[in-house]
């Protein structure tokens, strides 16, 4: 079936610097791909989507590109804030069909000043 | 912004009761969702509702549970004999296209 595999947390860094959090997919069909957030006491919101293979998507000084070779979204910033700690969910959508959003475990950042 | 909202944020219950969790999804929206958490395990699919009735379940989402859109406002998830393996973080979401979904906070259900 569809899933999605990101890397274990818990994730600390201090500020300014680089973050990578990995994830790798597999799926039945041709997906979208996704990261969301999830700040503390909110809910889930979409950070970046790519749609197809090559595609960047980036938002927040965030980005992570759809490498279909390496069945791959890794989500990568270049200095990161106080303000970025939170879990961060990959999560991937087949294109055909009403299928739902596949998560992953999710991954909780902490940036310490 | 306009935002999805669940209530409560935490319900501890006895196991073998009912419980009703209840979301307000964004007013224009045609879709609605809920998944669930279990600590420390993936964000897990359980149902979407489009045009008054189940378009998709998940596995997960056996006899127990049932979703009602009671008022053309509310969207909820009963559960209706709660198991001590359905303790979990439940969210809503919703979506005017399939795609981007907008998601409440949460309600952590505590089974005891």
């Amino acid at each position: 079936g569809d899933s999605v595999t990101q890397m274990e947390g818990p994730v600390t860094l201090s500020e300014e610097a680089f973050l990578t959090i990995n994830c790798t997919y597999t799926a039945t069909g041709y997906p979208s791909l996704f990261w969301y957030v999830q700040y503390p006491g909110e809910g889930l919101q979409l950070l970046l989507k790519a749609t197809k293979a090559d595609d960047k998507g980036s938002n927040k000084g965030f980005e992570a590109t759809y490498r279909k070779e390496t069945t791959s979204f890794h989500l990568e910033k270049g200095s990161v804030q106080v303000s970025d700690s939170a879990v961060y969910f990959c999560a991937l959508k087949l294109n055909s069909g009403n299928t739902p959003l596949v998560f992953g475990k999710g991954t909780r950042l902490s940036v310490i000043a | 912004e306009p935002e999805v909202t669940q209530t409560p944020s935490h319900q501890v219950t006895q196991m073998g009761q009912e419980v009703i969790l209840r979301c307000v999804p964004i007013s224009n929206h045609l879709y609605f969702y809920w998944y669930r958490q279990i600590l420390g395990q993936k964000v897990e699919f359980l149902v979407s509702f489009y045009n008054n009735e189940i378009s998709e379940k998940s596995e997960i989402f056996d006899d127990q549970f049932s979703v009602e859109r009671p008022d053309g406002s509310n969207f909820t998830l009963k559960i209706r004999s709660t198991k001590l393996e359905d303790s979990a973080m439940y969210f809503c979401a919703s979506s005017e296209a399939r795609e981007k979904l907008f998601f409440g906070s949460g309600t952590q259900l505590s089974v005891l």
